[in-house]
């Protein structure tokens, strides 16, 4: 396994336009999660998924962004008509949930940066 | 809310001298406790973890002790060299996310 894997490491879009990030996180992980990174901040949490269902989205989260997970395997994130202020590093993590609850570490992939100009 | 704060960097060293990255938190109950590091072009990895109180987790020579009543868990090394310039993260694990302080960028000079 190569670890959690986004795409595509760049992206650079016109304002207004409409872009999707796609993550395929570590294939045993039941658990997916989307940060957002801005320069010099650390990753801010954006939502996740346990399985193929959102357990959680944070307020960060407008109606302009969906996440899904469909088969409980990938995720996308789709951002709707994008604004300046949407730059940034967009991250995903994987970890695994057991039985018991407990959570091991996250992994993350290497991050989707994103310029709107 | 929950919160993690760190000491602003950057933070510049000369190769083997001694490491402390400062980090505190504010939570309710007894979160997990993290230090994440991010080299450059790289994505974030787990350096080490605490789970409770006066647990010390430790990798690659970097250790940081879960101090409850301080809410502390302070990075420290005690020789640093030139490959661990980095910006690294401490976090805490609340409610299933993983909470981040602002980082802290680290310059080691030969």
């Amino acid at each position: 396994d190569t670890g959690v894997s986004q795409n595509p490491r760049h992206k650079i879009t016109k304002r207004g336009q409409n872009v999707t990030f796609r993550c395929d996180p570590i294939s045993e992980h039941n658990r997916l999660y989307w940060y957002r990174q801005t320069l010099g901040q650390g990753p801010e949490f954006l939502t996740y998924f346990q399985n193929e269902a959102q357990l959680e989205k944070s307020r960060l989260l407008s109606d302009r962004f969906s996440a899904e997970r469909p088969k409980g395997s990938f995720s996308t994130l789709e951002i709707q008509r994008t604004e300046q202020g949407d730059s940034a590093m967009y991250l995903c993590a994987s970890s695994l949930v057991t039985l018991q609850g407990a959570t091991a570490e996250a992994f993350f992939g290497q991050g989707t940066r994103l310029t709107v100009v | 809310g929950d919160s993690v704060t760190q000491m602003e960097g950057p933070v510049t060293l000369s190769e083997e001298a001694f490491l402390t990255i400062n980090c505190t938190y504010t939570a309710t109950g007894y979160p997990s406790l993290f230090w994440y590091v991010q080299y450059p072009g790289e994505g974030l990895q787990l350096l080490l973890k605490a789970t409770k109180a006066d647990d010390k987790g430790s990798n690659k020579g970097f250790e940081a002790t879960y101090r409850k009543e301080t809410t502390s868990f302070h990075l420290e090394k005690g020789s640093v060299q030139v490959s661990d310039s980095a910006v690294y993260f401490c976090a805490l694990n609340r409610d299933d996310k993983i909470i981040f302080g602002k980082g802290t960028r680290l310059h080691i000079l030969p």
